[in-house]
């Protein structure tokens, strides 16, 4: 079956750290892979997406690689920002299927 | 205006009673959701819908049932509340259903609290 392993949180760096959450993940078939975010208070929304092997998604300062010989789609920044604190969600959708999330990371950052 | 909006925000109620959640999208979508989210923050589809057409039903207590009257609009009612439902549910539509296209744009969530 489909699913998604990500790291188990909660994370906590210091401003400009160096971030990365990491997601492995398993398919039939040639996923396509997203990373969502949850602000405080808010619903999911799309942070950045891959759909194919070596594909490389970037929004925001963010970056993930899909490395389809690791299965592996991991998240990183280069200097985290206070405002990055939120949780991140790793999913991935197949085909018709319905998409599947991660059970997600909590990233706090501090000053 | 926002893309998916859910009424209400809060709901706080007691044991055995029968609530409804409202979800509206502006964004022309073809396909509903709704997702349950517990305290650890992890999300579980509940249901889905394609043009007022149900497509997916997981798991879920038959207390639980949605109503799409039409493909902008899905609906939660829940009969019954027990003090496990308390969660944050979440509504989310999609234009398409497969592959890199299958992107989610969430409501702001409705925190249901049974007391």
């Amino acid at each position: 079956g489909n699913s998604v392993t990500q790291m188990e949180g909660p994370v906590t760096l210091s401003e400009e750290a160096f971030l990365t959450i990491n997601c492995t993940y398993t398919a039939t078939g040639y996923p396509s892979l997203f990373w969502y975010v949850q602000y405080p208070g808010e619903g999911l929304q799309l942070l950045l997406k891959a759909t194919k092997a070596d594909d490389k998604g970037s929004n925001k300062g963010f970056e993930a690689t899909y490395r389809k010989e690791t299965t592996s789609f991991h998240l990183e920044k280069g200097s985290v920002q206070v405002s990055d604190s939120a949780v991140y969600f790793c999913a991935l959708s197949v085909g018709a299927s319905k998409i599947i999330f991660g059970s997600g990371t909590r990233l706090s950052i501090r000053p | 205006d926002t893309a998916v909006s859910q009424t209400p925000k809060y709901l706080v109620t007691q044991m055995g009673n029968d609530k409804s959640i409202k979800c509206e999208q502006n964004l022309g979508h073809d396909t509903m959701y709704w997702y349950k989210q517990d305290s650890k923050k992890f999300l579980k589809i509940m249901f889905s819908y394609n043009n007022k057409e149900l497509i997916i039903n997981e798991t879920v207590p038959n207390r639980f049932s949605p109503k799409s009257p039409d493909k902008a609009h899905l609906n939660l009612h829940i009969n019954s509340l027990e003090l496990g439902d308390s969660a944050v549910y979440f509504c989310a539509s999609s234009q398409e259903t497969t592959g890199a296209k299958n992107i989610q744009y969430f409501g702001a969530g409705t925190r249901l609290s049974v007391l």
